[in-house]
């Protein structure tokens, strides 16, 4: 199917273990990001990606990490993760249109 | 310090009347503005934008007016429908930079 997704829907990990969120475009947009969206902060940005192993730090990058060794893939990994970090968490692309596609969301639950 | 403002979190309206979202911004670097609709357990989808050379734009019952000279952006529904009840995010971008998102309003339009 074409589009963008995300990979698991729904995650429920303890404090202290690593996670990792997939998330595929079709589309082969250049830019991807992704935001985590808590009550009353709206979406954050957490990291971007201008193309294939070109990342950068948004607003909200302390304890995750990403990679984009594909332009199609943008995982993001929780290194340890803290019960902070429990969230809704959005993947999103960008191609040569201005407005960004999201994918259907993690809920991610760290206990 | 927050680039993006929506200022109320919730607004109510009646079917049948027209619904206005506002939004601030503080970055004159912004040239491109946008609204997103959000149903529960969804990704953000894309509903309208409007480029800084404009003042407005029509999408159907959907407006988009900016002022820059007041780095206001405002976003009208009518006439507003029960299925345009939604958390609504304005959006600003400027060249090939992210997406900045405000914190979002929750409409909910009363049958």
């Amino acid at each position: 199917d074409a589009g963008i997704t995300q990979s698991p829907r729904y995650k429920i990990t303890e404090t202290g273990r690593q996670v990792t969120l997939m998330c595929h475009q079709t589309w082969s947009h250049s830019y991807m990001f992704w935001y985590r969206q808590d009550l009353g902060h709206g979406l954050r940005l957490i990291y971007y990606s201008a193309a294939a192993d070109i990342t950068d730090k948004g607003e909200v990058p302390d304890g995750y990490v990403v990679s984009r060794s594909k332009t199609e893939n943008f995982p993001l990994t929780l290194e340890s993760a803290t019960r902070s970090q429990t969230s809704v968490y959005f993947c999103a692309s960008i191609g040569g249109k201005t407005e960004a596609f999201f994918g259907q969301g993690t809920r991610l639950t760290v206990v | 310090d927050q680039q993006v403002k929506q200022n109320s979190p919730s607004l109510s309206v009646q079917e049948g009347r027209i619904s206005i979202l506002n939004c601030d911004y503080t970055n004159s670097m912004f040239d491109y503005f946008l609204w997103y609709k959000k149903y529960p357990a969804e990704g953000p989808t894309f509903l309208i934008s409007i480029s800084s050379i404009k003042d407005k734009n029509e999408d159907g019952r959907f407006t988009v007016f900016l002022n820059k000279s007041a780095k206001h952006l405002s976003l009208h529904i009518v006439p507003s429908q029960p299925g345009d009840s939604a958390v609504y995010f304005c959006a600003e971008r400027g060249g090939n930079t992210p997406l900045v998102f405000g914190k979002g309003t929750r409409l909910s339009v009363i049958a």
